[in-house]
C-alpha cells in the first residue's frame, strides 16, 4: 500500500520565524511531490511541486526533496499569521494521473 | 480557483435520494476528478476523467457514478445517498503531460444526508 505521512501536529511557531513542514512516503517510484495550503472551510490550493533531489525556492516557500531518505519538506520563512493552515502534501508515483495524499500538517503562526 | 465552479455549493438530503454533483471548468483541461474530503481520511479519490466519456475508478468508487459528455462538466452522482456519504467533495482538474502536472481544485459542495 503506498503511502504518504505527515505529522498531524499541530505544528505552532512564533510570527517571524521560520515554520518546517514533513512529508515521508513509502513508494520509491514516486515522481512527483506537491505542497498545498488548506485553509479551514476552503478548497486545497498549490503552494508548489517538486520532482528533483535538492531545494526549490519560490518567495518564502522552499520545497526539499530527498528521494534517498524517501522525504520532502517545506520550509515557510517568516511565518505570518496568514499562513496558519493545513498543508497537505501529495505525492504521483509513475506516469499515473492519481496523486497520494497525507492527512496534512496543522500549522498555527502566532502573532 | 483556476476557471473551476461546483454546484451546489451546500445541499441537505434525505437517505436513499439521488443527487447529482457538477463540476464546470472554462480551461480546457483534459482531466478532471472528484474527490471526498473527511476528518481523519484526508482527500480521497473517488472518479476520474482523461477525456470525454473516458472515466475510471477511484480508490472509493463504490455508491457513486459519474459522467462526462463534455470536456467542461464532470458530473458525480450518488444513486441512492446514505449518511456515510456526508463529506465535502471537491473537483479538481490538470492538463495531461509531464513531472509538473497539476491539480487544482474548486470550492467544494459540502453534502449533508439526514
Amino acid at each position: 500500500q503506498k503511502e504518504v505521512e505527515q505529522n498531524s501536529g499541530p505544528l505552532s511557531v512564533p510570527e517571524g520565524a521560520i515554520a518546517s513542514l514533513n512529508c515521508t512516503y513509502s513508494d520509491r517510484g514516486s515522481q512527483s511531490f506537491f505542497w498545498y495550503r488548506q485553509y479551514s472551510g476552503k478548497s486545497p490550493e498549490l503552494i508548489m511541486f517538486i520532482y528533483s533531489n535538492g531545494d526549490k525556492e519560490d518567495g518564502r516557500f522552499t520545497a526539499q526533496l530527498n528521494k534517498a531518505s524517501q522525504y520532502v519538506s517545506l520550509l515557510i520563512r517568516d511565518s505570518q499569521p496568514s499562513d496558519s493552515a493545513t498543508y497537505l502534501c501529495a505525492v504521483r508515483t509513475g506516469n499515473n494521473r492519481k496523486l497520494i495524499w497525507g492527512l496534512g500538517t496543522s500549522l498555527a503562526v502566532n502573532p | 480557483d483556476a476557471g473551476i465552479t461546483q454546484s451546489p455549493r451546500h445541499k441537505v438530503t434525505e437517505t436513499g435520494t439521488p443527487v447529482t454533483l457538477r463540476c464546470h471548468q472554462t480551461e480546457n483541461h483534459r482531466y478532471m476528478y472528484w474527490y471526498r474530503q473527511d476528518p481523519g481520511h484526508g482527500l480521497r479519490l473517488i472518479h476520474y476523467s482523461y477525456g470525454v466519456k473516458d472515466t475510471d475508478k477511484g480508490e472509493v468508487s463504490d455508491g457513486y457514478s459519474v459522467s462526462r459528455s463534455k470536456t467542461e462538466d464532470f458530473l458525480l452522482t450518488l444513486e441512492s445517498a446514505t449518511s456515510s456519504q456526508t463529506s465535502v467533495y471537491f473537483c479538481a482538474i490538470s492538463e495531461a503531460g509531464g513531472r509538473s502536472d497539476t491539480q487544482y481544485f474548486g470550492p467544494g459542495t459540502r453534502l449533508t444526508v439526514l
